[in-house]
């Protein structure tokens, strides 16, 4: 079984619109997480981390996260043609240098101009 | 920003084969990572490596990989011998802070 599962699998918004993105974990150990974006031909680059229970907001996309239930989502706000991309979920059980990430399958998002 | 890059992109050997893939690292980073990929699954970590040292492996860091950084320069993985298992895209990622791991584009090897 999957430790990071996302949802959906593929989105697509129209421009200027929010997407959401979702993320659950199975592992309760897991108590660090990440966003990383992905487009086509280029390794993954991280959007934001989240730590601690709540939201947290970096210009159009704010995070939020839910320890209790392991859940973990994404909101793009104002949807660019340039957001078009892969995300991906990833966590993380320890805090500092032997940080392996778990990474889930991906939601891939389109955004239609 | 950083940039960590990988060559080749795309490897083609064939099955038995030793295989040594290279990454050039950010230049002040000091932790580096390899991870694997199957088509169509999640990127699955194999091996994080420190001041010369395997710090973590996981279960699919088998006994036929290596990995090692001579005289700080390119951050390697080799498989020797090669399986038809071992057709994947591999990334590598190093940071300077724990929670900042930057991913280069990763090679996509094909064993035969």
């Amino acid at each position: 079984q999957q430790k990071v599962q996302q949802s959906p699998e593929s989105l697509s918004v129209p421009e200027g619109g929010m997407a959401s993105l979702n993320c659950t974990s199975s592992d309760r150990n897991f108590q660090y997480f990440w966003w990383y974006r992905q487009h086509s031909g280029e390794g993954p680059k991280a959007l934001m981390s989240i730590f601690s229970d709540g939201d947290k907001k970096e210009g159009r996309f704010t995070a939020h996260l839910n320890k209790a239930s392991l859940h973990v989502s994404l909101h793009i706000r104002d949807s660019q043609p340039s957001d078009s991309a892969l995300y991906f979920c990833a966590a993380s059980e320890h805090w500092g240098s032997n940080a392996k990430l778990t990474f889930g399958k991906g939601t891939k998002l389109s955004v239609k101009s | 920003g950083p940039k960590v890059l990988q060559i080749p992109s795309h490897q083609i050997i064939d099955m038995g084969q030793m295989v040594t893939l290279n990454c050039d690292p950010v230049s002040n980073h000091l932790y580096f990572y390899w991870y694997k990929q199957i088509l169509g699954q999640q990127m699955e970590f194999l091996v994080n490596f420190y001041n010369g040292k395997v710090m973590e492996k996981s279960k699919l860091f088998k006994d036929q990989f290596s990995v090692e950084r001579p005289d700080g320069s390119y951050f390697t993985l080799k498989i020797q011998p090669t399986a038809l298992e071992d057709s994947a895209v591999y990334f590598c990622a190093s940071s300077l802070i724990w929670y900042e791991q930057y991913f280069g584009p990763g090679t996509r090897l094909t064993v035969l």
